[in-house]
């Protein structure tokens, strides 16, 4: 069984601070990774993509891969009320027919 | 439109009705998934389409779940004899490609089985 595992929190966070969500992955074939984020109620938003070793900025997310150790992370510079969601982590199977999604870490970023 | 569109947005049945969910993927969009989100958990991979074929089926939890995709475009999941265990919320995505690049989720249909 191929497995995502994310610490469920909540990770608590004061506004203006680095948020750090990360995520362990099983499938040492899998290439690519997704951070999805989830407002209560609403469905799962695609916020970043990675596919290679090292680090993708967009804005005021990075996300950060490490293959070797089966590790994906999410960085969130300048935490605003409004980043208070659950993020998913996701990893594409190796056929692309779906992604495996973890249970998700909640963040609260209180003002 | 310019999203993926998913009916209904709510239903309940009541335990052993046959449900039928609808999902329009975004114009153009090759492939369509289909997931089960239930409270507190991540969404749970169904199945996938590629134009009108299934091609994998793996993630359907009993043979009570059928899903079809006739013309390559609007797709329906069905669920007959419906349990309790059912109730969560079904995302249908789409995308121009295989999973590899992620997608874009619909609304989804909340389903409550009394």
């Amino acid at each position: 069984q191929k497995e995502v595992e994310q610490n469920s929190g909540p990770l608590s966070v004061p506004e203006g601070a680095i948020a750090s969500l990360n995520c362990t992955y099983s499938d040492r074939g899998s290439q690519s990774f997704f951070w999805y984020r989830q407002y209560s109620g609403k469905s799962p938003e695609l916020i970043m993509f990675i596919y290679s070793n090292g680090d993708k900025e967009d804005g005021r997310f990075t996300a950060q891969l490490n293959k070797a150790s089966q590790y994906v992370s999410l960085l969130i510079r300048d935490s605003q009320p409004s980043d208070s969601a659950t993020y998913l982590c996701a990893v594409a199977n190796q056929a692309g027919t779906a992604l495996i999604f973890g249970k998700g870490t909640t963040l609260s970023v209180s003002s | 439109g310019a999203g993926v569109s998913q009916s209904p947005r709510y239903k309940v049945a009541k335990r052993g009705q046959d449900v039928a969910l609808r999902c329009d993927p975004i114009s153009g969009h090759v492939s369509l998934f289909w997931y089960q989100q239930a409270l507190g958990q991540g969404p749970e991979f169904l199945t996938y389409f590629q134009n009108e074929a299934q091609l994998d089926k793996s993630g359907l939890p009993s043979d009570r779940f059928f899903a079809e995709r006739p013309e390559g475009s609007v797709s329906t999941l069905k669920i007959q004899r419906t349990q309790q265990e059912d109730s969560a919320v079904y995302l249908c995505a789409s995308s121009p490609d295989r999973a590899n690049y992620g997608y874009t989720f619909g609304s989804g249909t909340r389903l409550t089985v009394v």
